[in-house]
């Protein structure tokens, strides 16, 4: 099975001020049609989880156009270009390529 | 757009079975892979299982493969998850997601099962 991980699991960060999250897969997430189904996914407090990017780097309807999403392969990165108080939460990247799909283990956004 | 809702979840006895429901509406559902997604409390979301379009495929994650039965009924618009042999370890609020991977998804609001004597 794939395994995700994301570094750092803790991230403090001073508002308006840029961010950015890694998230490595333990073998390529490039699927036989030529997409790499790479989703990050975002959880503020004791709210349901909400899709930023698929398939790397596009970002879902309503989506602020400071978060965006990058990489290839293994290696991928979300960037917050800077930081405002309403993204504060836990990110999480999930591959959608191979069964059965995975997250990662998730990033805390907080303010440092 | 389009709106889940989640029902059926509670308190269940470790060893018994619980059934899970998600009303879709507001898309066309038979068209859309479905899939559930948990996360016990304070912890991180887990994948659990998927179901294609037409029911004709199922993927499941390891942790309940065995145990857990992905279904749908197109002419409902509801998607279900049977979980059996309920453990402690199986703890946590459950999502219905539709298509988390492709270009539009979206999420319900989930429902809770606590497995405990």
């Amino acid at each position: 099975d794939v395994v995700m991980t994301q570094s750092p699991l803790t991230l403090p960060v001073t508002l308006g001020q840029p961010a950015s999250i890694s998230c490595r897969s333990s073998q390529s997430l490039v699927y036989t049609d030529g997409n790499t189904y790479l989703s990050w996914f975002q959880q503020r407090p004791g709210q349901s989880p909400r899709r930023l990017i698929y398939k790397v780097s596009n970002r879902d309807s309503g989506v602020p156009d400071r978060f965006s999403g990058s990489g290839s392969g293994t290696d991928f990165t979300l960037k917050i270009s800077r930081v405002e108080a309403e993204d504060l939460g836990v990110y999480y990247c999930m591959q959608g390529t191979h069964w059965p799909y995975a997250f990662g283990q998730g990033t805390k956004l907080e303010i440092k | 757009q389009g709106h889940l809702v989640e029902s059926g979840g509670g308190v269940v006895q470790p060893g018994r079975s619980l059934r899970l429901s998600c009303a879709a509406s507001g898309f066309t559902f038979s068209i859309y892979l479905m899939h559930w997604v948990r996360q016990p409390p304070g912890k991180g979301l887990e994948w659990v299982a998927a179901i294609s379009y037409d029911g004709s495929f199922t993927y499941y994650a390891d942790s309940v493969k065995g145990r857990f039965t992905i279904s749908r009924d197109n002419s409902k618009n509801t998607l279900y998850v049977q979980m059996n042999s309920l453990r402690p370890d199986d703890t946590a609020v459950y999502y219905c997601a539709r298509d988390v991977a492709g270009d539009s998804t979206t999420w319900g609001q989930g429902t809770l099962v606590a497995v405990s004597a």
